[in-house]
Protein backbone atom coordinates (compact mmCIF):
# COMPACT_ATOMS: atom_id res chain seq x y z
CA UNK A 1 0.00 0.00 0.00
CA UNK A 2 1.52 3.52 -0.69
CA UNK A 3 2.22 5.68 2.20
CA UNK A 4 4.47 8.38 3.65
CA UNK A 5 6.07 7.66 6.79
CA UNK A 6 8.18 9.81 9.43
CA UNK A 7 10.18 9.49 11.84
CA UNK A 8 10.76 9.74 14.59
CA UNK A 9 6.98 10.65 15.36
CA UNK A 10 7.86 12.80 18.44
CA UNK A 11 11.10 14.01 19.54
CA UNK A 12 12.44 16.83 22.29
CA UNK A 13 15.77 18.15 21.35
CA UNK A 14 17.49 20.86 23.39
CA UNK A 15 17.79 24.54 22.31
CA UNK A 16 21.10 24.47 19.75
CA UNK A 17 21.19 21.44 19.10
CA UNK A 18 20.85 19.43 15.79
CA UNK A 19 17.43 17.61 14.69
CA UNK A 20 17.14 15.69 11.56
CA UNK A 21 13.27 14.38 10.69
CA UNK A 22 13.06 11.33 8.25
CA UNK A 23 10.37 11.33 5.79
CA UNK A 24 10.23 7.67 3.11
CA UNK A 25 7.23 7.52 0.64
CA UNK A 26 6.15 4.14 -1.34
CA UNK A 27 4.09 6.53 -3.66
CA UNK A 28 6.77 6.46 -6.50
CA UNK A 29 5.84 10.25 -6.13
CA UNK A 30 8.34 12.87 -7.52
CA UNK A 31 7.24 16.11 -4.94
CA UNK A 32 7.73 15.58 -1.54
CA UNK A 33 7.28 18.83 1.06
CA UNK A 34 8.07 19.35 4.52
CA UNK A 35 5.43 21.56 6.55
CA UNK A 36 4.89 22.63 9.91
CA UNK A 37 1.40 23.05 11.88
CA UNK A 38 1.02 25.23 14.59
CA UNK A 39 -2.32 26.79 15.98
CA UNK A 40 -3.57 29.65 14.69
CA UNK A 41 -1.44 29.34 11.64
CA UNK A 42 -2.42 26.03 9.37
CA UNK A 43 0.18 24.54 7.39
CA UNK A 44 2.93 26.47 6.77
CA UNK A 45 5.56 24.86 4.00
CA UNK A 46 8.92 25.17 4.86
CA UNK A 47 11.20 23.10 1.55
CA UNK A 48 9.90 21.08 -0.69
CA UNK A 49 11.87 18.68 -3.77
CA UNK A 50 10.66 17.92 -7.06
CA UNK A 51 13.98 15.74 -7.64
CA UNK A 52 16.57 13.79 -6.25
CA UNK A 53 19.38 16.10 -5.31
CA UNK A 54 17.79 19.18 -5.11
CA UNK A 55 15.16 20.88 -2.90
CA UNK A 56 13.45 24.63 -2.85
CA UNK A 57 12.53 26.75 -0.31
CA UNK A 58 8.87 27.23 0.55
CA UNK A 59 7.05 29.67 2.17
CA UNK A 60 8.90 29.67 5.70
CA UNK A 61 12.44 28.05 5.47
CA UNK A 62 14.81 30.40 7.47
CA UNK A 63 16.39 27.43 10.21
CA UNK A 64 15.98 24.68 8.90
CA UNK A 65 17.67 23.04 5.66
CA UNK A 66 16.21 19.68 3.57
CA UNK A 67 18.14 16.74 1.93
CA UNK A 68 16.47 14.54 -0.65
CA UNK A 69 19.40 12.14 -0.88
CA UNK A 70 16.51 9.61 -3.38
CA UNK A 71 13.11 9.93 -5.21
CA UNK A 72 11.89 7.74 -2.01
CA UNK A 73 13.26 9.99 0.75
CA UNK A 74 13.27 13.41 2.18
CA UNK A 75 14.64 15.01 5.54
CA UNK A 76 14.15 17.95 7.54
CA UNK A 77 17.00 19.34 9.03
CA UNK A 78 17.27 22.19 12.00
CA UNK A 79 21.31 22.52 12.47
CA UNK A 80 20.47 24.99 15.71
CA UNK A 81 17.21 24.17 17.29
CA UNK A 82 15.35 26.93 18.78
CA UNK A 83 12.33 26.92 20.97
CA UNK A 84 10.15 28.72 18.45
CA UNK A 85 10.46 25.26 16.28
CA UNK A 86 8.56 23.43 18.38
CA UNK A 87 5.45 22.13 16.33
CA UNK A 88 4.39 19.57 14.59
CA UNK A 89 6.33 18.78 11.24
CA UNK A 90 4.14 16.82 8.55
CA UNK A 91 5.66 15.39 5.45
CA UNK A 92 3.90 14.80 2.12
CA UNK A 93 4.77 13.51 -1.00
CA UNK A 94 2.20 14.35 -4.78
CA UNK A 95 2.44 13.17 -8.07
CA UNK A 96 1.16 14.85 -11.48
CA UNK A 97 -2.11 15.37 -9.89
CA UNK A 98 -1.74 17.45 -7.31
CA UNK A 99 -3.29 15.43 -4.70
CA UNK A 100 -0.89 15.33 -1.45
CA UNK A 101 -0.34 12.52 0.73
CA UNK A 102 0.56 12.96 3.89
CA UNK A 103 2.65 11.22 6.91
CA UNK A 104 1.14 11.02 10.34
CA UNK A 105 3.59 13.75 11.90
CA UNK A 106 6.22 14.58 13.59
CA UNK A 107 5.94 16.26 17.41
CA UNK A 108 8.74 17.97 18.22
CA UNK A 109 9.37 19.93 21.34
CA UNK A 110 12.52 22.10 22.09
CA UNK A 111 13.24 22.91 25.55
CA UNK B 1 0.37 35.64 -4.04
CA UNK B 2 -1.91 32.90 -4.30
CA UNK B 3 -4.05 31.98 -0.65
CA UNK B 4 -6.94 31.20 0.72
CA UNK B 5 -8.52 32.06 4.22
CA UNK B 6 -11.07 30.30 6.30
CA UNK B 7 -13.00 32.54 8.57
CA UNK B 8 -14.16 30.45 10.89
CA UNK B 9 -11.69 29.03 13.36
CA UNK B 10 -14.57 27.06 15.51
CA UNK B 11 -17.77 25.51 14.33
CA UNK B 12 -20.13 23.52 16.38
CA UNK B 13 -23.24 21.72 14.56
CA UNK B 14 -25.55 19.13 15.42
CA UNK B 15 -25.48 15.60 14.75
CA UNK B 16 -27.81 15.65 11.87
CA UNK B 17 -27.66 19.27 11.26
CA UNK B 18 -25.91 20.27 7.85
CA UNK B 19 -22.80 21.80 7.35
CA UNK B 20 -20.74 24.84 5.11
CA UNK B 21 -17.44 25.31 5.81
CA UNK B 22 -16.39 28.80 4.10
CA UNK B 23 -13.17 29.34 1.95
CA UNK B 24 -12.21 31.94 -0.47
CA UNK B 25 -9.24 31.67 -2.20
CA UNK B 26 -7.34 34.75 -3.98
CA UNK B 27 -5.96 33.96 -7.54
CA UNK B 28 -4.57 35.25 -10.85
CA UNK B 29 -6.49 32.98 -13.20
CA UNK B 30 -8.74 29.38 -12.57
CA UNK B 31 -7.40 27.77 -8.88
CA UNK B 32 -6.84 23.85 -8.86
CA UNK B 33 -8.65 23.83 -5.07
CA UNK B 34 -8.73 21.39 -2.10
CA UNK B 35 -10.39 20.07 0.80
CA UNK B 36 -8.34 18.20 3.10
CA UNK B 37 -9.55 17.00 6.80
CA UNK B 38 -7.32 16.10 9.67
CA UNK B 39 -8.20 13.39 12.08
CA UNK B 40 -7.05 14.04 15.70
CA UNK B 41 -2.85 13.06 15.63
CA UNK B 42 -3.11 12.26 12.27
CA UNK B 43 -1.88 13.41 9.20
CA UNK B 44 -4.24 15.63 6.76
CA UNK B 45 -5.89 13.00 3.92
CA UNK B 46 -7.93 15.00 1.19
CA UNK B 47 -11.67 15.04 0.88
CA UNK B 48 -11.87 16.07 -2.63
CA UNK B 49 -10.58 18.35 -5.32
CA UNK B 50 -11.78 21.14 -7.95
CA UNK B 51 -9.44 21.53 -11.12
CA UNK B 52 -12.28 22.69 -14.11
CA UNK B 53 -15.91 21.81 -15.11
CA UNK B 54 -19.55 21.39 -12.75
CA UNK B 55 -18.15 23.71 -10.27
CA UNK B 56 -20.41 21.43 -7.54
CA UNK B 57 -18.08 18.90 -7.00
CA UNK B 58 -18.33 15.15 -4.81
CA UNK B 59 -16.01 13.71 -2.52
CA UNK B 60 -15.54 11.25 0.00
CA UNK B 61 -18.54 10.65 3.21
CA UNK B 62 -21.11 12.69 1.81
CA UNK B 63 -18.89 16.04 0.94
CA UNK B 64 -19.13 17.97 -1.41
CA UNK B 65 -18.10 21.62 -2.05
CA UNK B 66 -19.01 24.40 -4.91
CA UNK B 67 -16.67 26.66 -6.60
CA UNK B 68 -17.50 30.18 -7.43
CA UNK B 69 -15.74 31.96 -9.21
CA UNK B 70 -17.71 35.34 -8.84
CA UNK B 71 -17.41 35.08 -5.35
CA UNK B 72 -13.86 33.29 -5.25
CA UNK B 73 -15.05 30.99 -2.80
CA UNK B 74 -15.19 26.95 -2.78
CA UNK B 75 -17.31 26.28 0.35
CA UNK B 76 -17.48 22.88 1.87
CA UNK B 77 -20.99 21.27 2.65
CA UNK B 78 -22.66 18.01 3.52
CA UNK B 79 -26.23 17.55 4.07
CA UNK B 80 -26.31 15.64 7.58
CA UNK B 81 -23.01 15.07 9.97
CA UNK B 82 -21.96 12.17 12.19
CA UNK B 83 -20.16 12.52 15.68
CA UNK B 84 -16.79 11.15 13.56
CA UNK B 85 -17.00 13.95 11.34
CA UNK B 86 -15.57 16.13 14.21
CA UNK B 87 -12.06 17.02 13.22
CA UNK B 88 -10.29 19.90 11.73
CA UNK B 89 -10.85 21.04 7.52
CA UNK B 90 -8.13 22.16 5.26
CA UNK B 91 -8.81 24.29 2.36
CA UNK B 92 -6.00 25.12 0.14
CA UNK B 93 -5.45 26.34 -3.21
CA UNK B 94 -2.20 25.21 -5.69
CA UNK B 95 0.28 27.94 -6.66
CA UNK B 96 0.60 29.29 -9.41
CA UNK B 97 4.08 27.64 -10.13
CA UNK B 98 2.03 24.12 -9.50
CA UNK B 99 4.73 22.51 -7.40
CA UNK B 100 3.03 23.54 -3.85
CA UNK B 101 -0.70 24.13 -2.35
CA UNK B 102 -0.70 26.80 0.29
CA UNK B 103 -3.45 25.94 3.46
CA UNK B 104 -5.65 28.23 5.16
CA UNK B 105 -5.36 27.72 8.67
CA UNK B 106 -8.38 25.27 9.13
CA UNK B 107 -12.13 25.16 10.90
CA UNK B 108 -12.20 22.79 13.41
CA UNK B 109 -15.94 21.46 13.30
CA UNK B 110 -17.21 19.62 16.42
CA UNK B 111 -20.15 17.67 16.04
CA UNK B 112 -22.70 17.49 19.12
CA UNK B 113 -25.22 14.88 19.93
Amino acid sequence: EAAVTQSPRSKVAVTGGKVTLSCHQTNNHDYMYWYRQDTGHGLRLIHYSYVADSTEKGDIPDGYKASRPSQENFSLILELASLSQTAVYFCASSGDNYEQYFGPGTRLTVL
Amino acid sequence: AQSVTQPDARVTVSEGASLQLRCKYSYSATPYLFWYVQYPRQGLQMLLKYYSGDPVVQGVNGFEAEFSKSDSSFHLRKASVHWSDSAVYFCAVRTNSGTYQRFGTGTKLQVVP
